[in-house]
Protein backbone atom coordinates (compact mmCIF):
# COMPACT_ATOMS: atom_id res chain seq x y z
CA UNK A 1 0.00 0.00 0.00
CA UNK A 2 1.66 3.26 -1.18
CA UNK A 3 1.58 5.47 1.22
CA UNK A 4 2.84 8.47 -1.03
CA UNK A 5 2.45 8.33 -4.68
CA UNK A 6 4.07 10.14 -7.29
CA UNK A 7 1.34 8.96 -10.62
CA UNK A 8 3.66 10.69 -13.65
CA UNK A 9 6.67 8.86 -13.78
CA UNK A 10 7.87 11.51 -16.38
CA UNK A 11 7.02 15.19 -17.28
CA UNK A 12 8.71 16.66 -20.18
CA UNK A 13 8.58 20.96 -20.14
CA UNK A 14 10.34 23.65 -21.98
CA UNK A 15 12.77 25.41 -20.19
CA UNK A 16 11.65 28.74 -19.03
CA UNK A 17 8.22 27.22 -18.59
CA UNK A 18 6.99 26.20 -15.35
CA UNK A 19 7.26 22.71 -14.17
CA UNK A 20 5.01 21.90 -11.80
CA UNK A 21 5.31 18.21 -10.40
CA UNK A 22 2.33 16.64 -7.88
CA UNK A 23 1.92 13.92 -4.94
CA UNK A 24 -0.66 12.83 -3.53
CA UNK A 25 -1.11 11.06 0.24
CA UNK A 26 -3.10 8.32 1.98
CA UNK A 27 -1.90 8.99 5.48
CA UNK A 28 -3.57 11.74 6.85
CA UNK A 29 -1.02 11.40 10.12
CA UNK A 30 1.63 12.82 7.74
CA UNK A 31 2.59 16.50 9.01
CA UNK A 32 5.62 17.43 7.53
CA UNK A 33 6.59 16.90 3.43
CA UNK A 34 9.92 17.42 1.75
CA UNK A 35 11.09 17.56 -2.03
CA UNK A 36 13.96 16.28 -2.49
CA UNK A 37 15.89 16.24 -6.07
CA UNK A 38 18.08 13.39 -7.59
CA UNK A 39 20.76 12.48 -10.09
CA UNK A 40 21.72 9.60 -11.15
CA UNK A 41 24.34 7.90 -8.71
CA UNK A 42 24.05 10.61 -6.20
CA UNK A 43 22.10 11.00 -3.13
CA UNK A 44 18.90 12.81 -2.99
CA UNK A 45 19.46 16.39 -2.32
CA UNK A 46 17.09 18.64 -0.30
CA UNK A 47 15.12 21.01 -2.17
CA UNK A 48 12.33 22.67 -0.16
CA UNK A 49 9.95 21.20 2.74
CA UNK A 50 6.33 22.51 4.64
CA UNK A 51 5.07 21.51 7.32
CA UNK A 52 0.81 20.78 7.64
CA UNK A 53 0.40 24.36 9.20
CA UNK A 54 1.45 26.04 6.43
CA UNK A 55 -0.50 26.02 2.34
CA UNK A 56 2.57 27.14 0.94
CA UNK A 57 6.48 27.88 1.06
CA UNK A 58 8.46 29.81 -1.14
CA UNK A 59 12.72 29.57 -2.07
CA UNK A 60 13.31 30.96 -5.14
CA UNK A 61 12.56 29.42 -7.97
CA UNK A 62 10.78 26.92 -5.78
CA UNK A 63 7.15 26.56 -4.44
CA UNK A 64 5.39 23.77 -2.80
CA UNK A 65 1.69 24.82 -2.23
CA UNK A 66 0.12 21.67 0.62
CA UNK A 67 -3.67 21.23 -0.18
CA UNK A 68 -4.56 18.99 3.11
CA UNK A 69 -8.00 18.46 2.25
CA UNK A 70 -7.19 17.22 -0.86
CA UNK A 71 -4.15 15.24 0.77
CA UNK A 72 -2.25 16.55 -2.67
CA UNK A 73 0.86 18.79 -2.80
CA UNK A 74 2.96 20.03 -5.85
CA UNK A 75 6.33 21.51 -6.92
CA UNK A 76 6.06 24.16 -8.81
CA UNK A 77 9.53 25.52 -10.70
CA UNK A 78 9.57 28.49 -12.40
CA UNK A 79 11.82 29.76 -14.72
CA UNK A 80 12.71 25.65 -15.50
CA UNK A 81 16.19 25.47 -16.08
CA UNK A 82 18.15 22.64 -18.05
CA UNK A 83 20.24 21.64 -14.64
CA UNK A 84 16.40 20.87 -13.22
CA UNK A 85 16.43 17.83 -15.35
CA UNK A 86 15.95 15.50 -12.77
CA UNK A 87 13.99 12.77 -10.90
CA UNK A 88 11.96 14.25 -8.00
CA UNK A 89 10.85 12.43 -4.98
CA UNK A 90 7.95 13.56 -2.91
CA UNK A 91 8.52 12.82 0.90
CA UNK A 92 6.02 12.80 4.11
CA UNK A 93 6.81 11.97 7.69
CA UNK A 94 4.59 11.61 11.03
CA UNK A 95 5.99 14.26 13.77
CA UNK A 96 9.52 14.65 11.90
CA UNK A 97 10.99 12.34 14.26
CA UNK A 98 11.05 8.95 12.22
CA UNK A 99 12.18 7.64 8.47
CA UNK A 100 10.07 9.25 5.25
CA UNK A 101 7.91 7.63 3.66
CA UNK A 102 8.78 8.47 -0.34
CA UNK A 103 6.99 8.66 -4.02
CA UNK A 104 8.42 6.55 -6.79
CA UNK A 105 9.75 9.89 -8.05
CA UNK A 106 9.21 11.95 -11.51
CA UNK A 107 11.79 12.03 -13.90
CA UNK A 108 11.62 15.73 -14.82
CA UNK A 109 13.01 16.76 -18.31
CA UNK A 110 14.20 20.11 -19.42
CA UNK A 111 13.94 20.67 -22.92
CA UNK A 112 15.52 23.64 -24.54
CA UNK B 1 31.29 22.15 6.23
CA UNK B 2 31.19 18.25 5.03
CA UNK B 3 28.06 16.17 4.31
CA UNK B 4 26.51 13.05 5.22
CA UNK B 5 29.89 10.42 4.27
CA UNK B 6 29.49 6.72 2.63
CA UNK B 7 31.83 4.30 2.42
CA UNK B 8 32.52 2.78 0.01
CA UNK B 9 30.61 3.79 -3.01
CA UNK B 10 30.33 0.26 -5.12
CA UNK B 11 30.20 -2.75 -3.08
CA UNK B 12 30.48 -6.19 -4.86
CA UNK B 13 29.84 -9.47 -2.98
CA UNK B 14 29.59 -13.04 -3.90
CA UNK B 15 26.37 -15.20 -2.46
CA UNK B 16 26.72 -15.70 0.83
CA UNK B 17 29.09 -13.50 2.19
CA UNK B 18 28.66 -10.14 4.43
CA UNK B 19 28.72 -6.50 3.25
CA UNK B 20 29.39 -3.79 5.90
CA UNK B 21 28.07 -0.43 4.90
CA UNK B 22 29.58 2.62 6.72
CA UNK B 23 28.08 6.54 7.02
CA UNK B 24 29.35 9.34 8.98
CA UNK B 25 26.62 11.94 9.62
CA UNK B 26 27.05 15.71 9.24
CA UNK B 27 29.09 17.37 11.86
CA UNK B 28 26.35 18.50 14.67
CA UNK B 29 23.93 15.39 13.72
CA UNK B 30 23.20 12.75 16.15
CA UNK B 31 20.39 11.23 14.33
CA UNK B 32 20.92 8.43 11.32
CA UNK B 33 18.50 6.85 9.10
CA UNK B 34 19.30 3.96 6.31
CA UNK B 35 17.54 4.02 3.38
CA UNK B 36 17.36 1.53 0.12
CA UNK B 37 16.36 1.96 -3.32
CA UNK B 38 15.72 -0.76 -5.32
CA UNK B 39 15.76 -0.16 -9.44
CA UNK B 40 12.87 1.72 -10.81
CA UNK B 41 11.62 2.21 -6.86
CA UNK B 42 11.48 4.99 -4.43
CA UNK B 43 13.41 4.86 -1.23
CA UNK B 44 12.41 2.28 1.82
CA UNK B 45 13.00 3.35 5.07
CA UNK B 46 15.03 0.77 6.83
CA UNK B 47 16.52 1.51 10.26
CA UNK B 48 16.54 5.06 12.53
CA UNK B 49 18.92 4.76 14.94
CA UNK B 50 20.98 7.69 17.26
CA UNK B 51 24.07 7.13 19.20
CA UNK B 52 23.70 3.88 20.91
CA UNK B 53 20.20 3.08 20.19
CA UNK B 54 17.88 1.71 17.70
CA UNK B 55 14.97 4.09 17.68
CA UNK B 56 12.89 2.51 14.70
CA UNK B 57 13.92 -0.71 13.37
CA UNK B 58 10.31 -1.10 11.11
CA UNK B 59 11.63 -1.10 7.73
CA UNK B 60 14.42 -3.24 8.54
CA UNK B 61 14.15 -7.50 7.41
CA UNK B 62 13.85 -9.55 9.99
CA UNK B 63 17.08 -11.93 9.19
CA UNK B 64 20.22 -10.80 8.10
CA UNK B 65 20.25 -7.05 8.38
CA UNK B 66 21.26 -5.61 11.10
CA UNK B 67 22.59 -1.78 12.15
CA UNK B 68 24.20 0.21 15.13
CA UNK B 69 25.42 3.79 15.58
CA UNK B 70 27.96 3.47 18.06
CA UNK B 71 28.90 5.91 20.82
CA UNK B 72 32.59 6.66 18.05
CA UNK B 73 32.92 6.09 14.48
CA UNK B 74 30.28 5.88 12.02
CA UNK B 75 26.86 4.32 11.61
CA UNK B 76 27.08 0.59 10.40
CA UNK B 77 24.30 -1.23 8.44
CA UNK B 78 25.39 -5.10 8.25
CA UNK B 79 24.24 -7.24 5.40
CA UNK B 80 24.87 -11.34 6.57
CA UNK B 81 24.95 -13.96 3.70
CA UNK B 82 23.86 -11.66 0.98
CA UNK B 83 21.63 -12.65 -1.71
CA UNK B 84 21.08 -11.35 -5.27
CA UNK B 85 17.32 -9.31 -4.27
CA UNK B 86 20.07 -7.59 -1.77
CA UNK B 87 21.78 -5.35 -4.85
CA UNK B 88 20.56 -1.95 -4.51
CA UNK B 89 21.24 1.79 -3.96
CA UNK B 90 21.36 1.81 0.09
CA UNK B 91 21.27 5.81 1.36
CA UNK B 92 21.58 7.28 4.64
CA UNK B 93 20.64 10.22 5.85
CA UNK B 94 21.51 12.60 8.98
CA UNK B 95 19.39 15.26 11.09
CA UNK B 96 20.19 17.44 13.85
CA UNK B 97 17.66 16.41 16.03
CA UNK B 98 14.31 14.74 16.30
CA UNK B 99 10.87 17.09 15.47
CA UNK B 100 10.41 18.58 11.86
CA UNK B 101 13.65 18.52 11.04
CA UNK B 102 15.02 17.70 7.23
CA UNK B 103 16.97 14.52 6.56
CA UNK B 104 20.49 15.14 4.61
CA UNK B 105 21.93 12.03 2.08
CA UNK B 106 24.94 11.01 1.32
CA UNK B 107 25.82 9.48 -2.10
CA UNK B 108 24.62 5.96 -1.45
CA UNK B 109 26.41 2.64 -1.23
CA UNK B 110 25.80 0.78 -4.64
CA UNK B 111 25.72 -2.96 -3.30
CA UNK B 112 26.47 -5.94 -6.27
CA UNK B 113 25.41 -9.15 -5.03
CA UNK B 114 27.11 -11.53 -7.70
Amino acid sequence: DQQVKQNSPSLSVQEGRISILNCDYTNSMFDYFLWYKKYPAEGPTFLISISSIKDKNEDGRFTVFLNKSAKHLSLHIVPSQPGDSAVYFCAASVGGADGLTFGKGTHLIIQP
Amino acid sequence: NAGVMQNPRHLVRRRGQEARLRCSPMKGHSHVYWYRQLPEEGLKFMVYLQKENIIDESGMPKERFSAEFPKEGPSILRIQQVVRGDSAAYFCASSPQAGLETQYFGPGTRLLVL
